[in-house]
């Protein structure tokens, strides 16, 4: 099956910094989501890129489908924004809408 | 609005008893619903999905049962609980369009087996 691979398990950045979170993944997919996991453990998407870039507020997405990989960028980062960071893609051609998760970049904004 | 609810917040079951948690959704029909299951040490295990009412799929064969007797409930169940089913669980509905989605999850259950 599948698989998704996450970098870097653990992020630590100051008050501030930008920064870059990336998911590969082993076959073509027509789906991707980010999502955020804050520490009380609820899971928020924050976006279905298949291909291409969007960008909510400080949060950006790329993800280049042809080379099975997509970027995560963080820019002027907050103590909210501390929390697990996963990609997922859908299993099988995704019809049915099942993910496989990959295992979370891990951020720790300090102030 | 489209809400989608879940209990307990937090559980704690002896070995051997019986379990069941609730999902349900509002503010829509017909939703793809899906039980995850987080362990300690981050990765989400997709348990079982269920695209309508009475249909149940399971991806990872386990002491789990899932149902769905409603078209906006889900329910996660166990006759009897080991110890290796602690864990986070998460129920989650599909929102959007087949080409253009995402994903609502619940708050989650988290459950330690003693």
């Amino acid at each position: 099956g599948i698989q998704v691979e996450q970098s870097p398990p653990d992020l630590i950045l100051q008050e501030g910094a930008n920064s870059t979170l990336r998911c590969n993944f082993s076959d073509s997919v027509n789906n991707l989501q980010w999502f955020h996991q804050n520490p009380w453990g609820q899971l928020i998407n924050l976006f279905y890129i298949p291909s291409g870039t969007k960008q909510n507020g400080r949060l950006s997405a790329t993800t280049v489908a042809t080379e099975r990989y997509s970027l995560l960028y963080i820019s002027s980062s907050q103590t909210t924004d501390s929390g697990v960071y996963f990609c997922a893609v859908p299993k099988d051609g995704g019809s049915q809408g099942n993910l496989i998760f990959g295992k979370g970049t891990k951020l720790s904004v300090k102030p | 609005s489209q809400t989608i609810h879940q209990w307990p917040a937090t559980l704690v079951q002896p070995v051997g008893s019986p379990l069941s948690l609730e999902c349900t959704v509002e503010g829509t029909s017909n939703p793809n619903l899906y039980w995850y299951r987080q362990a300690a040490g981050r990765g989400l295990q997709l348990l079982f999905y269920s695209v309508g009412i009475g249909q149940i799929s399971s991806e990872v064969p386990q002491n789990l049962s899932a149902s769905r007797p409603q078209d906006r409930q889900f329910i996660l169940s166990s006759k009897k609980l080991l110890l290796s089913d602690s864990g986070f669980y998460l129920c989650a509905w599909r929102t959007g369009t087949i080409t253009n989605y995402g994903y609502t999850f619940g708050s989650g259950t988290r459950l330690t087996v003693v």
